[in-house]
């Protein structure tokens, strides 16, 4: 297990509600991202958080906001939502910058959070 | 952007068969990660690769940077049934606007039959 938890596991919303998704860093990390995964696809970067500002994004509408907390802890906004918004919604957490023996771009992944919008 | 090609897309083989994936890219990465991932959970990692030529070990499982830092190669020895679910290479952006950014390849679908 990495220690990074995310909170609901599943949830359905109808089209045009808004969903706020959580997720706690592991023990020691500082950096939080957020990922979308389509059934069958790779996951999609959305951004990262670091120093509870915004520190890098993908392509993906304002819409998708977030915060970060001085605990490190992270959560996902997603206003409007659309149909395509179904998805499982991944946070992963990293060590900025790295101690010695690794690289800060290591991202250790949280379980999800499965996103259903009807 | 960037993009990362991973092959072959699906695997089917019998348990104690030896298993090899890889993954290539047009762009340059200084950081090559390999995932697995099981139906309902997030990706776990396997292996991270920081060196152009490194090759690492973690139990049955090597994966090799390669030296044009342009491909990686994750191989499974003597494979077992739990060994079955999504393989995915993944590479960081070193900076501008998606800093943080991994690009994930499209992933490797292994099957083992017992």
């Amino acid at each position: 297990e990495t220690g990074v938890t995310q909170s609901p596991t599943h949830l359905i919303k109808t089209r045009g509600q808004q969903v706020t998704l959580r997720c706690s860093s592991q023990s020691g990390h500082n950096t939080v991202s957020w990922y979308q995964q389509a059934l069958g696809q790779g996951p999609q970067f959305i951004f990262q958080y670091y120093r509870e500002e915004e520190n890098g994004r993908g392509n993906f509408p304002p819409r998708f906001s977030g915060l970060q907390f001085p605990n490190y802890s992270s959560e996902l906004n997603v206003n409007a939502l659309e149909l395509d918004d179904s998805a499982l919604y991944l946070c992963a957490s990293s060590l900025f910058p790295a101690t010695s023996g690794g690289a800060s771009e290591t991202q250790y992944f949280g379980p999800g959070t499965r996103l259903l919008v009807l | 952007g960037q993009q990362l090609n991973q092959s072959p897309q699906s695997m089917f083989i019998q348990e104690g068969e030896d298993v090899s994936m890889n993954c290539t890219s047009s762009s340059i990465f200084n950081t090559w990660l390999w995932y697995k991932q099981e139906p309902g959970e997030g990706p776990v990692l396997l292996i991270a690769l920081y060196k152009a030529g490194e090759l690492t070990s973690n139990g049955r499982l090597t994966a090799q940077f390669g030296i044009t830092r342009k491909d990686s190669f994750l191989n499974i020895s003597a494979s077992i049934p739990s060994d079955v679910g999504i393989y995915f290479c993944a590479g960081p952006n070193a900076g501008g606007t998606s800093y943080g950014k991994l690009t994930f390849g499209q992933g490797t679908i292994l099957t083992v039959h017992p």
